[in-house]
């Protein structure tokens, strides 16, 4: 089975630059996480789906954000314009629906922004 | 609000030694509490979970043990190996429909041979 796929693995940019972050979900799976990891402020929820829709958008850090889930089997994550404190690895994950289910991760995005 | 609170932040241990983190969460409705292991580097792996209705989980050398009075859970490694060494993070289930989780801030766990 195919996990949880995320492009680019590295993405190194100048600030200012926009930066698209892509995942494809597990088939068959309805909810969709992005998640920010640092060193400072750990694993970080940004935003996250369910069926397509998004639910919950108040950790996305500021405008400079935007996610979209066009369709069930592809999301996006963008940073327009990126600035230097935007570095850190960036993961997608999704799981099933209903409650309590476990969520699987990609590999991730490490994003450094010059 | 929602919290997890995880400690201790970093472990060392002997290796054969065992080693136990300790998570407290805030949301009583909370009902499924998975375990993850990041290795430097990689993905978070789920490696063991529980929920609600079951009080300890074991799969060979980790368990789970949760007591919903308290709202406590921990994980537990016997017979620690190097290979062992990791970030591990717990999770809370947020109460809803959805499969939001809440993430502790993370163990790092140093297993010295």
């Amino acid at each position: 089975d195919a996990g949880v796929i995320q492009s680019p693995r590295h993405e190194v940019t100048e600030m200012g630059q926009e930066v698209t972050l892509r995942c494809k979900p597990i088939s068959g799976h309805n909810s969709l996480f992005w998640y920010r990891q640092t060193m400072m402020r750990g694993l970080e929820l940004l935003i996250y789906f369910n069926n397509n829709v998004p639910i919950d958008d108040s950790g996305m850090p500021e405008d400079r954000f935007s996610a979209k889930m066009p369709n069930a089997s592809f999301s996006t994550l963008k940073i327009q314009p990126s600035e230097p404190r935007d570095s850190a690895v960036y993961f997608c994950a999704s799981s099933s629906t209903g409650g309590g289910q476990p969520q699987h991760f990609g590999d991730g995005t490490r994003l450094s922004i010059l | 609000g929602e919290n997890v609170e995880q400690h201790p932040s970093t472990l060392s241990v002997q290796e054969g030694d065992s080693a136990v983190i300790k998570c407290t969460y805030s949301d009583s409705a909370s009902n499924y509490f998975p375990w993850y292991k990041q290795e430097l580097g990689k993905r978070p792996q789920l490696i063991i979970d529980i929920r609600s209705n079951v009080g300890e989980k074991k799969d060979q050398r980790i368990a789970v043990t949760l007591n919903k009075t308290a709202k406590h859970f921990s994980l537990h490694i016997t017979e620690t190996q190097p290979e062992d060494s990791a970030v591990y993070f717990c999770a809370a289930s947020f109460s809803g429909p959805t499969n939001k989780l809440i993430f502790g801030t993370g163990t790092l766990l140093a297993v010295q041979p």
